[in-house]
């Protein structure tokens, strides 16, 4: 069975505090995993698909990287206005385009 | 500008009654899918359209119905049978195809926030 999980689920940080959160995931012949900026109240913002081990995407502060098991969104010298819900969610070998959806990983930065 | 609209932005309703959520794209996607996300639980599956006149069911359909009559819009409807839908629904849609590759991205509306008391 396909399957998501991100880690921590919540994370604080003060600005300028580099870190990263982790998506870890389970499926037959990956056709994709993205990654969503999701603000309270709003629907998910599109950030990155990433395709194969080894690739990186990168966005402002923004670095996501990719291996066989799992994807990290790093994040540079974060400031306030980075605080959202980052979800991961993958695409398996199945043509259906449904997504499997990670809970989350809710980030909190200080100024 | 392109993109998809979610409306209304809130919606009320009373217990029995069924209520269509309204979901539009104009960026020419063949995909579209419609999720409910509770506090705690992420994004669940309810159904989803890869081709007008066709929809398949996800994860929880019980309780909803939907149609895909035009590419542009696929209503939902939480119907009396829905037993908490009180909710954050989410509209998306997918390109599927790009470039000669297969798409799977997804692109979100702005959600409606359903109350059923």
């Amino acid at each position: 069975e396909d399957q998501v999980t991100q880690s921590p689920e919540a994370l604080r940080l003060q600005e300028g505090e580099s870190s990263s959160l982790n998506c870890s995931y389970t499926v037959s012949g990956l056709r994709g995993l993205f990654w969503y900026r999701q603000d309270p109240g709003k629907g998910p913002e599109f950030l990155f698909t990433l395709y194969s081990a080894g690739e990186e995407k990168e966005k402002e502060r923004l670095k996501a990287t990719l291996t066989k098991k799992e994807s990290f969104l790093h994040i540079t010298a974060p400031k306030p206005e980075d605080s959202a819900t980052y979800l991961c969610a993958v695409h398996g070998s199945s043509n259906t385009g449904k997504l499997i959806f990670g809970q989350g990983t809710t980030l909190q930065v200080k100024p | 500008d392109g993109g998809i609209t979610q409306s209304p932005k809130y919606l009320f309703r009373k217990e029995g009654q069924n209520v269509t959520l309204s979901c539009e794209q104009n960026l020419n996607h063949d995909a579209m899918y419609w999720y409910r996300q509770d506090p705690g639980q992420g994004l669940r599956l309810i159904y989803y359209s890869q081709i007008v006149n066709d929809f398949q069911k996800g994860d929880i359909a019980e309780g909803y119905s939907v149609s895909r009559e035009k590419k542009e819009s696929f209503p939902l409807t939480v119907t009396s049978a829905q037993k908490n839908p009180t909710a954050f629904y989410l509209c998306a849609s997918s390109p599927r195809a790009m470039g000669g590759r297969m798409n799977y991205e997804q692109y979100f509306g702005p959600g409606t926030r359903l109350t059923v008391t």
